[in-house]
């Protein structure tokens, strides 16, 4: 069975500083993963993807991500936060066996002045 | 020249009520799907169709229709519409097996 679980629900990190967005999940097979990111009132753009190529990606506006596997996670990185940053974003496995994927609950991330 | 787009954007209306959403796609893909974002943020599949043929279909009520004339195009009728339908509704595409899915800028559908 697949699963995806996002550690936390909301993370308030000061502007300019480190952000840590904290994803594992449970695949029974090689899955790809994926986190995209929701502004208000937005639709869903896609913010990186690991496909099993290499396992620090990087993606649009900063962000990275690294898949470790002994870990089962994909925890979302940005050294420093912009205050445009702040929207809800949602980590996302597909399984590569079906064209279904699942959605993380969403982390919605706050950034202070 | 948008990729995915929906319309209507906003839509409100009564308990009752037979509504349709609409989604169209530009990148070529061969798959369309829609999914339904409640007040939580929690995104669900609902249905996927490639080339018009019907893929998958979620435990949804069978008020929900969707039609796909070709495969650009991905429709969502809706019927007797009640209140707990009142979600976003996003309607995405991609090349089936490629897993990354391009999405629109989704539907707001309030029923009062």
């Amino acid at each position: 069975a697949q699963s995806v679980t996002q550690l936390d629900s909301h993370v308030s990190v000061s502007e300019g500083t480190p952000v840590l967005l904290r994803c594992n999940y449970s695949s029974s097979y090689s899955p790809s993963l994926f986190w995209y990111v929701q502004h208000p009132n937005k639709g869903l753009q896609l913010l990186l993807k690991y496909t099993s190529a290499a396992t620090l990606v990087k993606g649009i506006n900063g962000f990275e991500a690294e898949f470790k596997k002994s870990e089962t996670s994909f925890h979302l990185t940005k050294p420093s936060a912009h205050m445009s940053d702040a929207a809800e974003y949602f980590c996302v496995v597909s399984p590569n066996r079906d064209d279904k994927i699942i959605f993380g609950k969403g982390t919605r991330l706050h950034i202070l002045p | 020249d948008t990729a995915v787009s929906q319309t209507p954007k906003y839509l409100v209306t009564q308990m009752g009520n037979d509504k349709s959403i609409k989604c169209e796609q530009n990148l070529g893909h061969d798959t369309m799907y829609w999914y339904k974002q409640d007040s939580k943020k929690f995104l669900k599949i609902m249905f996927s169709y490639n080339n018009k043929e019907l893929i998958i279909n979620e435990t949804v009520p069978n008020r929900f229709s969707p039609k796909s004339p070709d495969k650009a195009h991905l429709n969502l009728h809706i019927n007797s519409l009640e209140l707990g339908d009142s979600a976003v509704y996003f309607c995405a595409s991609s090349f089936r097996g490629a897993n990354e899915q391009y999405f629109g800028p989704g539907t707001r559908l309030t029923v009062t």
